[in-house]
């Protein structure tokens, strides 16, 4: 059975830090990595993608991969109250037709 | 454009009794899914359509059935209601099932199934 492992928080943090949100996963032949965002009582969207060892930076967010530790991050630059929702770690399937999904950290940012 | 929409968005069953939850997309997108979701338990995967004509298991298929009328509409049936099937239902598409690019999962806004 595949897993995807979140911490599941909250991650509190005040306005304007820098929250850091962590998430392993067990195959190792994974390749595709997403980061959804879900608000309470919402559906998930999308907020991040990384295939490749490194960082990816969009806008305030960035998505850390290291592939060898099996261990994905989002860093969340300049938190906003608005960023407070829970946040869904993905994980590829063999054969890139389904996702498994950590349980969601649940990130607040205090004004 | 309405995207993924779900119907019904609130259901209370008895045990026992069986429904349907209907999904449509008006994306042309060739791949859909169904998850459910449980407090502390995530997004799981029920059963998914890799393209009109094809249905395939996910992680929690079992006291479900799924049809996929066409390219726009995959349906989601509870024979028989039981209360462990109490969840938030997700419906979610996407362009190719090519999860492996920048092709993201579209979601519904979910239906909040209660089985009494």
């Amino acid at each position: 059975q595949k897993e995807v492992e979140q911490n599941s928080g909250p991650l509190s943090v005040p306005e304007g830090a820098i929250a850091s949100l962590n998430c392993t996963y067990s195959d190792r032949v994974s390749q595709s990595f997403f980061w959804y965002r879900q608000y309470s009582g919402k559906s998930p969207e999308l907020i991040m993608s990384i295939y490749s060892n490194g960082d990816k930076e969009d806008g305030r967010f960035t998505a850390q991969l290291n592939k060898a530790s099996q261990y994905v991050s989002l860093l969340i630059r300049d938190s906003q109250p608005s960023d407070s929702a829970t946040y869904l770690c993905a994980v590829s399937n063999s054969g890139y037709s389904t996702l498994t999904f950590g349980k969601g950290t649940m990130l607040l940012v205090s004004p | 454009n309405a995207g993924v929409t779900q119907t019904p968005k609130f259901q209370v069953l008895k045990t026992g009794q069986s429904m349907t939850l209907q999904c449509a997309q008006d994306m042309n997108h060739n791949s859909m899914y169904w998850y459910r979701q449980d407090p502390g338990m995530g997004l799981r995967l029920i059963y998914y359509s890799a393209s009109e004509g094809t249905t395939d298991k996910g992680e929690v298929p079992n006291g479900y059935n799924v049809s996929r009328l066409n390219k726009r509409e995959f349906s989601l049936r509870l024979e028989s209601a039981a209360p462990s099937q109490t969840s938030v239902y997700f419906c979610a598409s996407s362009d190719r099932g090519r999860l492996s690019t920048n092709e993201k999962l579209f979601f519904g806004s979910g239906t909040q199934l209660s089985v009494l």
